[in-house]
């Protein structure tokens, strides 16, 4: 069955180190999406991709890169992690070309000491 | 911008109804969707609506009037695996089209 996948699930790292987040999508979805969910904030956009080398900004993607080489994979990279980073990621995809519904990956919950 | 707000919290009782209310204030709408996530887990599409009305599926139904900027989740039969957060998010053009989302709703469902 088609699906989307990210990983690691959990992670724990430094203050400063770079961190990267996968998410690899078996739809062929064109549409990518990164957020991140904390207490009291719900779901905030952090980046997303409408296709292939397509990238832009989101609400809070101070801090944040993205890069998409081909249509499965929207790797979330934290160039220095930082305390205030610590937070549950989510990626979705969704097709496009008219159908929007979203649908997300299993998260992944890092915790930057 | 876009501004969404939901009940922070509610509570009902299993076989009951429940009524979930979200309003919001955005530019460009394009519809507006209902997620359910429940406890350490991914939100999971409910609905869509685009239209202004009801669209029923089975016990959850939602609707939407865009003149009073206005949604609704319907949840009947209440069951105990009820008990989630409630996501409403609303699909609008303000550079790209994107979701906003509330903050969401959680729902604990008593016996």
């Amino acid at each position: 069955d088609a699906e989307i996948t990210q990983s690691p699930r959990h992670k724990i790292t430094e203050t400063g180190r770079q961190v990267t987040l996968a998410c690899h999508q078996t739809w062929n979805h064109n549409n990518m999406f990164w957020y991140r969910q904390d207490l009291g904030h719900g779901l905030r956009l952090i980046h997303y991709s409408y296709g292939v080398h397509d990238t832009n900004k989101g609400e809070v993607s101070d801090g944040y890169s993205v890069s998409r080489s081909n249509t499965e994979d929207l790797p979330l990279t934290l160039e220095s992690a930082a305390s205030s980073q610590t937070s549950v990621y989510f990626c979705a995809s969704s097709p496009g070309a008219g159908e929007d519904t979203q649908y997300f990956g299993p998260g992944t919950r890092l915790t930057v000491l | 911008g876009q501004n969404i707000d939901q009940p922070t919290e509610m509570t009902a009782t299993e076989g009951a109804i429940v009524q979930i209310n979200c309003t919001y204030q955005t530019s460009g709408f394009n519809g507006l969707f209902w997620y359910q996530q429940h406890a350490g887990e991914a939100p999971t599409f409910l609905s869509y609506n685009v239209l202004d009305g009801l669209e029923e599926k089975g016990r959850f139904s939602s609707f939407l009037s865009r003149s009073k900027g206005y949604s609704y989740l319907l949840l009947k039969e209440l069951q105990m695996k009820d008990s989630a957060s409630y996501l409403c998010a609303v699909y609008a053009q303000y550079n790209f089209n994107k979701f906003y989302f509330g903050s969401g709703t959680k729902l604990n469902v008593k016996p």
